[in-house]
């Protein structure tokens, strides 16, 4: 149950792209396409964006999308928006009923 | 609406135990595996404990194992999770969330602070 590996922090211009890279193991995001990725806003809950890698749940912009290769997944927001700045978390299944995170990636829009 | 209202949070003292609950509604409860996440301050989210729809199997975070035990009341729409022997490194919102893999929804937290 080790934690998934997150970049700090990312940045970048409003409308521009950037990608959060998340990497595990062979025996988490390698094995099970359950992937997850999380947004929080400073003092609230966790918001589910993407699952099963790719999915977006209803409501969730298309400016969000996901994607895995082999141990690392990636969060891609495309036309980066003042209210997308917060932190960003991915999970994935590592079996046997755990769940386990990454560190979380603060999102910061210039 | 799906609704997850957590609860039984405070202050407790090194050594305590404390009994959160979640109560749900806006949904059939015992359709869905429920879970326990939490967040110490400043710091990320931590899966805790895992619940199976009709409660027969429970999951743990290693790192608390013998501390913790998960249960439900599907009868009363409500989740439970019961810790002892808190240590100030327990301090954290703890949430609950509906779902194992992917948590679609989740309550506002319930705040846990362990100190003497």
């Amino acid at each position: 149950q080790s934690a998934l590996t997150q970049p700090a922090s990312v940045s970048g211009s409003p409308g521009q792209s950037i990608t959060i890279s998340c990497t595990g193991t062979s025996s988490d995001i390698g094995y099970y396409n359950y992937v997850s990725w999380y947004q929080q806003h400073p003092g609230k809950a966790p918001k589910l964006m993407i699952h099963e890698v790719t999915n977006r749940p209803s409501g969730v912009p298309d400016r969000f999308s996901g994607s895995k290769s082999d141990n690392t997944a990636s969060l891609t927001i495309s036309g980066l928006q003042a209210e997308d700045e917060a932190d960003y978390y991915c999970s994935s299944y590592a079996g046997s009923g755990a769940l386990v995170f990454g560190g979380g990636t603060k999102v910061t829009v210039l | 609406e799906v609704q997850l209202v957590e609860s039984g949070g405070g202050l407790v003292q090194p050594g305590g135990s404390l009994r959160l609950s979640c109560a749900a509604s806006g949904f059939t409860f015992s359709d869905y595996l429920m879970t326990w996440v939490r967040q110490a301050p400043g710091k990320g989210l931590e899966w805790v404990a895992s619940i199976k729809e009709d409660g027969s199997e429970n999951y743990y975070v290693d790192s608390m194992k013998g501390r913790l035990t998960i249960s439900r009341d599907n009868a009363e729409r409500s989740l439970h999770l019961q810790i002892n022997g808190l240590r100030a490194e327990d301090t954290a919102v703890y949430y609950c969330a509906r779902g194992r893999a992917s948590l679609f929804y989740w309550g506002q937290g319930t705040l846990v602070t362990v100190s003497s």
